[in-house]
């Protein structure tokens, strides 16, 4: 099974800082086909999963642009440029390259300081 | 609207049954492979099983072979999750998704398995 390792945990960050979380994955994600099926995910609190980026760097429709995807291989990050308040939450990378089983990072808490 | 649309949770005592289901709405259900992941009380995101278009392909994690069957009914654009001998540890939120790639995500349905 692919592990997706996820850093830091836990990331408290100022009103309008930029903000970045890191997720290694235990093998290369690139698929057979040419595609890396590396996916962000940002749960609100209360709310449902909802999809930011897939295949590393594409953006979900009505994403702010503020947020982006990067990295290659076993590497990537999620940057936002500028933190605001409804950024708040927990986000997962996940990998659907290798199956089964599809899995997750164990989610990067961002909080306002 | 686009949007997927869970039920059938509730609180189960261990080694009984429950069914849940998802019904999508707003897009072509039988286009799309779909996929159910649970998260337990303040845990994160767990994949439990998927299911292809045709349902002719179906994977399911190691925790609940055998337990959990994954249906789908595309005239009914309707997903479906028979859990049997559930456990303690099967409590969580259920959440349908569309696609291998979850880009869209119900709303969820709580399940509890308890004495």
């Amino acid at each position: 099974d692919v592990v997706m390792t996820q850093s830091p945990l836990s990331l408290p960050v100022t009103l309008g800082q930029p903000a970045s979380i890191s997720c290694r994955s235990s093998q290369s994600l690139v698929h057979s086909d040419g595609n890396t099926y590396l996916s962000w995910l940002q749960q609100r609190p209360g709310q449902s999963p909802r999809r930011l980026i897939y295949r590393v760097s594409n953006r979900e429709s009505g994403v702010p642009d503020r947020f982006s995807g990067s990295g290659s291989g076993t590497d990537f990050t999620l940057k936002i440029s500028r933190v605001e308040a409804e950024d708040v939450g927990v986000y997962y990378c996940m990998q659907a390259t290798h199956w089964p089983p599809w899995t997750f990072g164990q989610g990067t808490k961002v909080e306002i300081k | 609207e686009v949007q997927l649309v869970e039920s059938g949770g509730g609180l189960v005592q261990p080694g009984e049954s429950l069914r849940l289901s998802c019904a999508g709405s707003g897009f072509s259900f039988s286009s799309f492979w779909m996929t159910w992941v649970r998260q337990a009380p303040g845990k994160g995101l767990e994949w439990v099983a998927n299911i292809k278009q045709d349902g002719s392909e179906k994977y399911y994690m190691d925790s609940v072979k055998g337990r959990f069957t994954i249906s789908r009914d595309n005239a009914k654009n309707s997903l479906y999750l028979q859990m049997n001998s559930l456990r303690a540890e099967d409590t969580a939120v259920y959440y349908c998704a569309r696609g291998r790639g979850v880009d869209l995500w119900g709303q969820g349905t709580l399940v509890t398995v308890s004495s």
